[in-house]
């Protein structure tokens, strides 16, 4: 079975940018959640969806959006890149919302400049 | 918020030595997970807790989950070079809202 797929792998952004990152979740598996992980701050979560709605939310900025379609598959999108946007973010899928054990692709390595 | 802390952040044996890695939350939890990121990787699953007090044993790698179900461990025995990486616990609260809060991490460095 494949696993998470994440694209691109990496991007370099110049402030003031948007960008959209890509997460095809496992197949079946109806829950996506983002995180991003710096070296500081550790794995931080930004949001969760399910079903197409979003179920949680992390504490970051209104710039810092997402969605989900029918196919499970899901974006996320920054608008006005900052320098401090620069991390690795990581999509995970689980089964079901909620307990499930998370499985994270190989993230998009974002660099803002 | 719920905030979950790892302790050490970083810890560096010698191969064979033991390895323990501790885990506290501000608030009770219904659930804890453990994961695992090699250098460059992502994080990986290894194992999830659920009842008051429970322990599971993974080969040489043994988790605990308090009775309190606010904290949890990992010890691993005799450790390996292949044990190198971070570890982190993840929280599920109690409450209706159902996101994982990740620990800090504990980096663990294994040498010769």
């Amino acid at each position: 079975k494949a696993g998470v797929t994440q694209t691109p792998r990496y991007l370099i952004k110049t402030r003031g940018q948007q960008v959209t990152l890509s997460c095809s979740p496992i197949s079946g598996h109806r829950s996506v959640s983002w995180y991003q992980q710096t070296p500081g701050q550790g794995l931080q979560f930004l949001f969760e969806y399910f079903s197409e709605t979003q179920r949680n939310k992390g504490n970051f900025p209104g710039r810092f959006s997402g969605r989900q379609f029918s196919n499970s598959r899901s974006e996320m999108n920054v608008s006005t890149l900052e320098l401090g946007d620069s991390a690795l973010y990581l999509c995970a899928s689980s089964f079901a919302q909620g307990g499930s054990p998370l499985h994270f692709g190989n993230g998009t390595r974002l660099t803002v400049t | 918020g719920q905030q979950v802390m790892q302790i050490p952040q970083y810890q560096h044996v010698q191969e064979g030595e033991d390895f323990t890695t501790y885990c506290n939350s501000s608030t009770t939890l219904s659930n804890i997970q453990w994961y695992k990121q090699r250098p460059g990787g992502h994080p990986v699953f290894l194992i999830q807790l659920v009842k008051s007090g429970e322990v599971k044993k993974q080969k040489r790698l043994t988790f605990q989950f308090g009775e309190a179900k606010k904290n949890s461990s990992l010890h691993i025995t005799a450790t390996q070079t292949t044990d190198v990486g971070t570890y982190f616990c993840a929280g599920e609260n109690t409450g209706t809202a159902s996101k994982l809060t990740f620990g800090t991490g504990t980096r663990l460095q294994v040498t010769l």
